[in-house]
């Protein structure tokens, strides 16, 4: 069945550092694809998305591309701020109208200054 | 993007009794909405797809006469936590697809932090 795969964390930079978290998915057809993102004690916010091969998605500073040749969605920040301490999901619509998203198990991102 | 409320945030109750969780979709219709729940520092569980005007389908694992959901409508679903237990206490959270185009996102309560005492 489809599936998200993404690294495991925490990840831990210092600010200004390049982030990279990334994400390979498995599925069927052409899904679209997402980052999202939650912060401490709240629910899950939309990052980005992309909705074909090519696209690249972008937001906040952060940035994905859709690459299907490698079934790939790697996250990207080239300086991050200590307020991007949070944990990132990837995720997948699935095949089934209706359905809930796949999601990957979430990144821990921790930026110290 | 859209917006989906839940409520409430945070609550705090003694075993045994009942908790409401209530998820609205504020400016769309959400056909189907999703529960989930999430233990500290873990992904998201689906518990179960709630379809409006039709009984939720459960995953397997969760116990539908313990996490009771309702979907009376196109923009409210509920999930009714019965006889509450300090096993059940975790986040709580809500989530809502529009049923077209296919490949929509989906938009995300606030959560809700269940502790049984």
């Amino acid at each position: 069945g489809d599936s998200v795969t993404q690294m495991e964390g925490p990840v831990t930079l210092s600010e200004e550092a390049f982030l990279t978290i990334n994400c390979t998915y498995t599925a069927t057809g052409y899904p679209s694809l997402f980052w999202y993102v939650q912060y401490p004690g709240e629910g899950l916010q939309l990052l980005l998305k992309a909705t074909k091969a090519d696209d690249k998605g972008s937001n906040k500073g952060f940035e994905a591309t859709y690459r299907k040749e490698t079934t790939s969605f790697h996250l990207e920040k080239g300086s991050v701020q200590v307020s991007d301490s949070a944990v990132y999901f990837c995720a997948l619509t699935p095949r089934q109208a209706g359905t809930a998203l796949i999601f990957g198990k979430g990144t821990t991102l921790s930026v110290s200054s | 993007g859209a917006v989906v409320s839940q409520h409430p945030s945070r609550v705090i109750c003694k075993s045994g009794t009942s908790v409401k969780i209530e998820c609205r979709s504020l400016d769309f219709q959400a056909t189907t909405m999703f529960w989930y729940r999430q233990f500290p520092k873990q992904s998201l569980m689906l518990m179960a797809t709630s379809n409006e005007g039709s009984k939720a389908t459960y995953e397997q694992g969760v116990e539908k006469d313990k996490f009771l959901i309702n979907h009376a409508s196109l923009t409210l679903s509920t999930l009714t936590v019965t006889s509450a237990h300090p096993e059940d206490s975790s986040f709580y959270i809500c989530s809502a697809r529009g049923i077209l185009p296919v490949n929509t996102e989906a938009f995300f309560g606030q959560g809700t932090r269940l502790t049984v005492v």
